[in-house]
């Protein structure tokens, strides 16, 4: 079983809907958390760390479930420009294990 | 800060050749790494370092070779190229291993 798990998508979405993405990771020691944005022939770039509390940072929500081992990030109000694969990726215990990154899903926002 | 640079941006090899990717950044990052991103297979650990003099193999080492000599530079060689290495090339660092990293442009890599 993979570490980190994403629906591949693609999620195709109009202008000013909410999505939200899920993924789930495998091991229950992970202390870290993060989605990743990655735009096309781009290297990814840091959307946001996941905290337990949940974090939103303007349009984007993110949160954690411990208990079931998986983190969400939400997007309200989609722009064109949201358009992109977004990377789910998880840390291991007291950052002595690289980051383990999900495949990603990708999201087309459409006009 | 320049943050992480990797050159060249692009490169084509024949299958045998060797070339010297290179990776620097200027965050004075203790950590580095290498991945390879590849069509539905998303990014794959090559190698990686937790500071100079120090390396360790990722989940797809093999035909990679890799050295620390600074804080600053963290070089990925390949050997003898093969068309199974067209790719492309992340490097990465951050502060220590396992918080947020960084990430260089990329270097797309095609071996005929």
């Amino acid at each position: 079983r993979k570490e980190v798990e994403q629906d591949p998508g693609p999620f195709n979405v109009p202008e000013g809907a909410t999505v939200a993405f899920n993924c789930t990771y495998s091991n229950s020691a992970s202390q870290s958390f993060f989605w990743y944005r990655q735009d096309c022939r781009k290297e990814p770039k840091l959307l946001m760390s996941v905290y337990s509390s949940g974090n939103e940072d303007g349009r984007f929500t993110a949160q954690l479930n411990r208990a079931s081992q998986y983190i969400s990030l939400l997007i309200r109000d989609s722009k064109l420009s949201d358009s992109a694969t977004y990377l789910c990726v998880a840390a291991g215990i007291s950052g002595n294990t690289p980051l383990v990154f999900g495949k990603g899903t990708r999201l087309s926002v459409i006009a | 800060n320049a943050g992480v640079t990797q050159t060249p941006k692009f490169q084509v090899l024949k299958t045998g050749q060797s070339m010297t990717l290179q990776c620097a950044q200027d965050m004075n990052h203790e950590y580095m790494s290498w991945y390879r991103q590849d069509p539905g297979m998303g990014l794959r650990l090559i190698h990686y370092s937790v500071g100079a003099g120090i390396t360790d193999q990722g989940e797809v080492p093999n035909g990679y070779n890799v050295s620390r000599s600074t804080t600053e530079d963290f070089p990925l060689r390949l050997l003898s190229a093969a068309p199974s290495q067209t790719s492309v090339y992340f490097c990465a660092s951050s502060l220590r291993q396992g918080v947020t990293q960084y990430f260089g442009p990329g270097t797309r890599l095609t071996v005929l």
